[in-house]
């Protein structure tokens, strides 16, 4: 299984559609969570970082759920360009190696037509 | 401005030869990493250093090296070894794990 797990998509939508993606996530002690957005061809980027209690940036809203293991990114209203992979990205800190590293899923591509 | 300077932007190699990717941040971070990208997948770890003069092996280590002799520097060598090196390779840096990482823009590598 997985350490990080996201429907590839991809999702075609309408502009000014709202659109959930989810991602689940295997390791309970993972600690940090964010989703990062990829442009095709060029560096991931942090989209925003996610946090039990909700967050929201703009059209973006970011939730997760511990105890399901699970992490969802909402966004309202889609641009044209919000077309991109996302990401689904998670922080483990592993006693017994001392390894500290983000471990990313394979990402749901995303394309908002006009 | 600091950010993270990846060089070649596209590199070439010939079978059986060793390359180094280029991976430079003036972002005073500490912990710096490589990851590898191939088509419709993932970012898989190479390598990590969290420090200077430190480094772990990642998830797919095997044929690749690395070095951290400076805070700055965090430079990958694809050794013959490494079997099918054809791929995306993605340097990253991060302050804190808090804050995430900021990313290079990446060097394609092709083996002709």
């Amino acid at each position: 299984r997985k350490e990080v797990e996201q429907d590839p998509g991809p999702f075609n939508v309408p502009e000014g559609a709202t659109v959930a993606f989810n991602c689940t996530y295997s390791n309970s002690a993972s600690q940090s969570f964010f989703w990062y957005r990829q442009d095709c061809r060029k560096e991931p980027k942090l989209l925003m970082s996610v946090y039990s209690s909700g967050n929201e940036d703009g059209r973006f809203t970011a939730q997760l759920n511990r105890a399901s293991q699970y992490i969802s990114l909402l966004i309202r209203d889609s641009k044209l360009s919000d077309s991109a992979t996302y990401l689904c990205v998670v922080f483990t800190s592993y006693m017994d190696t001392g390894r500290r590293a983000l471990t990313f899923g394979s990402g749901t591509r995303l394309q908002v037509q006009p | 401005d600091g950010g993270i300077t990846q060089s070649p932007k596209y590199l070439f190699r010939k079978e059986g030869q060793n390359v180094t990717l280029s991976c430079e941040q003036n972002l005073n971070h500490d912990a710096m990493y490589w990851y590898r990208q191939d088509p419709g997948q993932g970012l898989r770890l190479i390598y990590y250093s969290q420090i200077v003069n430190d480094f772990q092996k990642g998830d797919i280590a095997e044929g690749y090296s690395v070095s951290r002799e400076k805070k700055e520097s965090f430079p990958l060598t694809v050794t013959s070894a490494q079997k099918n090196p054809t791929a995306f390779y993605l340097c990253a840096s991060s302050r804190d794990r808090d804050y995430g990482y900021t990313f290079g823009s990446g060097t394609r590598l092709t083996v002709v």
